[in-house]
């Protein structure tokens, strides 16, 4: 099973909003409303930030906002922050082996 | 609240066996299946597989056969993940994580542990 594709890195500035786009095929992102995505700080473990492609856990900011198109899901994170720089994975359930995560793209806050 | 805690580092010479164990809290442990990732050093998170902590069935992903093991006790809320025949490349960060509902996220992780596999 292929790791969906996410960009290495985005950045944005304070106060901007910014994308990252999440690549599969339709046996999983195009498939399946099952998309999640997950925030990771250096040395830290991942933080799961949207599920089922555009629900947010109770805790996370209404800044995180998830999305789905054809075989694409997409994060958005609204009002940039600096404690916002940190790694996103994507995920998505497939049919051939459960879960598969994105490569993971790397956010800097300028 | 829950808690998902992982035994320390562990530095193992090629061909010997680690145990990772994941001792869960706050929560009824047979309710939620387990989950197991691994992220090597400077690259992205790999799901592993799972166990269902019903029945002790485990679930293994494409490249996660053979030399990995999962299991569980009930009796402490803990589960465990077995690798044995160590290679230098199985050096990584292991994370337990607890489904959130249907087996599609994780809303709760462990801290990680190191595997370091050196000669």
């Amino acid at each position: 099973q292929s790791a969906l594709t996410q960009p290495a890195s985005v950045s944005g500035s304070p106060g901007q909003s910014i994308t990252i786009s999440c690549t599969g095929t339709s046996s999983d992102v195009g498939g399946y409303n099952y998309v999640s995505w997950y925030q990771q700080h250096p040395g830290k473990a991942p933080k799961l930030m949207i599920y089922d492609v555009s629900n947010r856990p109770s805790g996370v900011s209404n800044r995180f906002s998830g999305s789905k198109s054809g075989n694409t899901a997409s994060l958005t994170i609204s009002g940039l922050q600096a404690e916002d720089e940190a790694d996103y994975y994507c995920s998505s359930y497939t049919s051939s082996s459960r879960v598969v995560f994105g490569g993971g793209t790397k956010l800097t806050v300028l | 609240q829950v808690q998902l805690v992982q035994s320390g580092s562990e530095l193992k010479k090629p061909g010997a066996s680690v145990k990772v164990s994941c001792k869960a809290s706050g929560y009824t442990f047979t309710s939620y299946a387990m989950n197991w990732v691994r992220q090597a050093p400077g690259q992205g998170l790999e799901w592993m597989g799972w166990i269902n902590t019903n029945t002790g069935n485990p679930t293994y992903a494409q490249g996660f056969t053979g030399r990995f093991v999962f299991s569980l006790d009930t009796s402490v809320s803990t589960a465990y993940l077995q690798i044995s025949s160590l290679k230098a490349e199985d050096t990584a960060v292991y994370y337990c994580a607890r489904d959130r509902t249907t087996g599609t996220d994780f809303d709760y992780w462990g801290q990680g542990t190191l595997v370091t596999v050196s000669s």
